[in-house]
């Protein structure tokens, strides 16, 4: 069975300092690992995806994860957070079952970037 | 432009009834699928479609009924045997096939409310 544990409920920063958010995995094979964001009362918008190719993926908005698969992580990273951050992130793991993509979301990391 | 289409953004429903969600796709994707999500949990799946007229249950089908009558229309009916209906509803549609690697696309959600 595969799962996802996002291991900060909430994370506060300062507008220009670092991003991480961490994500760690669980999969019996090479996993397709993914990272969504989702404002407030809005659907989910994929920052950027992994399926075993770079293990340092580049998203939008200047996000970037890189997969370590002996860390069993798949973390996200910016490097200067803007306001527009603020957001809901989720952590997703996803692997084919007979024929159909199954997916599993970790609960969410809530991000809050302040002046 | 290509995308998800959900509707209403707002619903209410009374005890005993039942109420249906649209969503409607144009981006010519054979999956579709609905999600549920609660405050501070992650997403889980309710029903899939990988083709017309063929779902599939998810892991919390009880008190829901979905079609597929059409490549681009999903709906979701909440009945009255769904007991704890409050929450956000996402849609959302893939390509089939593939390792697990494929988007899935998200639409703007629905909130559901009992009164």
């Amino acid at each position: 069975a595969q799962s996802v544990t996002q291991l900060d409920s909430h994370v506060s920063v300062s507008e220009g300092t670092p991003v991480l958010l961490r994500c760690n995995y669980s999969s019996s094979y090479s996993p397709s690992l993914f990272w969504y964001v989702q404002h407030p009362n809005k659907g989910l918008q994929l920052l950027l995806k992994y399926t075993s190719a770079a293990t340092l993926v580049k998203g939008i908005n200047g996000f970037e994860a890189e997969f370590k698969k002996s860390e069993t992580s798949f973390h996200l990273t910016k490097p200067s957070a803007h306001m527009s951050d603020a957001a809901e992130y989720f952590c997703v793991v996803s692997s084919m079952n007979t024929g159909f993509q199954k997916l599993v979301f970790g609960t969410g990391t809530r991000l809050l970037v302040s002046p | 432009d290509g995308g998800i289409t959900q509707s209403p953004k707002y619903l209410f429903r009374k005890e005993g009834q039942n109420v249906t969600l649209s969503c409607e796709q144009n981006l010519n994707h054979d999956a579709m699928y609905w999600y549920r999500q609660d405050p501070g949990q992650g997403l889980r799946l309710i029903y899939y479609s990988q083709i017309v007229n063929d779902f599939q249950k998810g892991d919390i089908a009880e008190g829901y009924s979905v079609s597929r009558e059409k490549k681009e229309s999903f709906p979701l009916t909440v009945t009255s045997a769904q007991k704890n209906p409050t929450a956000f509803y996402l849609c959302a549609s893939s390509l089939t096939g593939g390792a697990g690697g494929n988007t899935i696309y998200f639409g703007e959600g629905s909130w559901l409310t009992v009164v």
